[in-house]
């Protein structure tokens, strides 16, 4: 597709449950950038991948939150035992590159409802 | 590391006003600078963008912000509104060569009564 493709759009889970997030880059992009927004906290940045690799990790909130991509293509961002705290909107973005100077397309975002 | 503040958390004016969106910044070293606007139900997109340069820059549908290094700050702007610019607004920063992490500042809701 043309931008940046969040799955799902919405997802509700009971507190203790794992989650996935499902991220598809633009073609071609090889920065991905994971954020998330909460009521209250604004936008958060969580993690970076350049090509496969995620150089820093420091971002992510807990050991409980993961990322994953491959293929310099789609990326998932795993939380495990979620937490209420975790219900926030999950938005990833893409860039041509890492390049301080390149814009930040964003999806739509996976809102995540915790019980 | 960066830090944004955005003064303004909700902001109410009517079509045909003039608008003026705080936005300073925290940083010892030089910075790129972004606005992101999120309309209702959409994601976020790029309005305008800082490099370098004319520190007045223009963006997309009649908007412009004026970079102020002295006091790290850089305001949006928009003469007239009308009630399509209603939508969230986002001032961000990233550290210039030091790679694209943003960061955000808390965002202005705008709301433009018709």
């Amino acid at each position: 597709g043309a931008g940046v493709s969040q799955s799902p759009s919405n997802k509700v889970t009971e507190k203790g449950k794992d989650v996935e997030l499902r991220c598809d880059p633009i073609s071609g992009h090889t920065a991905l950038y994971w954020y998330r927004q909460s009521l209250g906290q604004g936008l958060e940045f969580l993690i970076y991948f350049q090509g496969n690799s995620a150089p820093d990790k420091s971002g992510l909130p807990s050991d409980r939150f993961s990322a994953e991509r491959t293929g310099g293509s789609v990326s998932t961002l795993t939380i495990q035992r979620t937490q209420q705290e975790d219900s926030a909107v999950y938005l990833c973005a893409s860039s041509l590159d890492f390049g301080s100077n390149q814009p930040q397309h964003f999806g739509d975002g996976t809102r995540l409802s915790i019980l | 590391a960066q830090s944004v503040s955005q003064h303004n958390h909700h902001v109410i004016l009517s079509e045909a006003a003039s608008l003026e969106l705080g936005c300073n910044y925290s940083y010892g070293g030089t910075v790129n600078l972004f606005w992101y606007v999120q309309y209702p139900g959409q994601h976020l997109q790029l309005l305008l963008k800082y490099f370098s340069g004319d520190p007045l820059v223009k963006g997309i549908k009649g908007f412009e912000a004026e970079f102020i290094k002295s006091k790290f700050s850089f305001n949006l702007r928009k003469p007239s509104v009308q009630w399509s610019d209603t939508a969230e607004y986002f001032c961000a920063v990233n550290a210039k060569n030091a790679g694209n992490m943003l960061t955000f500042g808390g965002g202005t809701r705008l709301m433009v009564k018709p």
